[in-house]
């Protein structure tokens, strides 16, 4: 079925770099897509989102790409902190009305992040 | 304003029995989304809520079940409960659940079945 999938599992980083994490989506039908971060022990918490008819978003710190030529998204976290260490996952929707609630996550990419 | 909150924060049962997780969204969010999560299978969906009707349904047999009431309080039940069971199953918010809408997790209840 349709998927969303991360590229690099395992992400370790100094403090201070920048991280770039990657994802990959199969479903052309997508038009919304979300960057979770996820500490232990606690939900996903909301990073950052991106619409599909936009290239690129920027917040604090966070940047999404997305190519829709190539189905790829990426997060950029720039100056990385070691509280920046968790999880992070990948999810998109769309489709319509079937896709109420629904979010398809991608497998997730652990960050650490050095002192 | 207090985000979504989600009951018990763990459990344990045994092979056979039920459980009955609760999860209150954030104030004026009228949609809930049920997720399980495991280390195999990742992030799933369930099912979604909104005005008290299941809306949206993912793919897990008839064992799990949920409802929503008219306060958008929502509940979930597993019967007959399986080892594969054992997860951590978030329950997230949102004012309406349109397509282009971001989700809000709650910390999630840690099923653990023996």
């Amino acid at each position: 079925g349709e998927s969303v999938g991360l590229h690099l599992p395992t992400l370790s980083v100094q403090e201070g770099d920048n991280s770039i994490i990657n994802c990959a989506y199969s479903n052309s039908a997508s038009d919304y897509f979300i960057w979770y971060k996820q500490e232990s022990g606690k939900g996903p918490q909301f990073i950052i989102d991106i619409r599909s008819n936009m290239d690129k978003r920027q917040g604090q710190r966070v940047t999404v790409l997305l190519n829709k030529t190539v189905k790829h998204l990426s997060l950029q976290i720039a100056a990385t902190q070691p509280g920046d260490s968790a999880v992070y996952f990948c999810a998109e929707t769309g489709g319509g009305g079937t896709s109420y609630g629904k979010l398809t996550f991608g497998q997730g990419t652990i960050l650490t992040v050095h002192p | 304003k207090a985000g979504v909150t989600q009951t018990p924060r763990y459990l344990i049962k045994t092979r056979g029995q039920q459980v009955t997780l609760s999860c209150s969204p954030i104030s004026g969010h009228r949609s809930v989304s049920w997720y399980q999560q495991t280390p195999g299978q990742g992030l799933q969906f369930l099912f979604e809520y909104f005005s008290e009707t299941q809306r949206n349904k993912g793919n897990f047999p008839g064992r799990f079940s949920g409802r929503q009431f008219s306060n958008s309080r929502s509940e979930m039940n597993v019967s007959t409960l399986e080892l594969g069971d054992s997860a951590l199953y978030l329950c997230a918010s949102s004012v309406n659940s349109a397509t282009n809408e971001k989700l809000f997790f709650g910390s999630g209840t840690q099923l653990s079945v023996l």
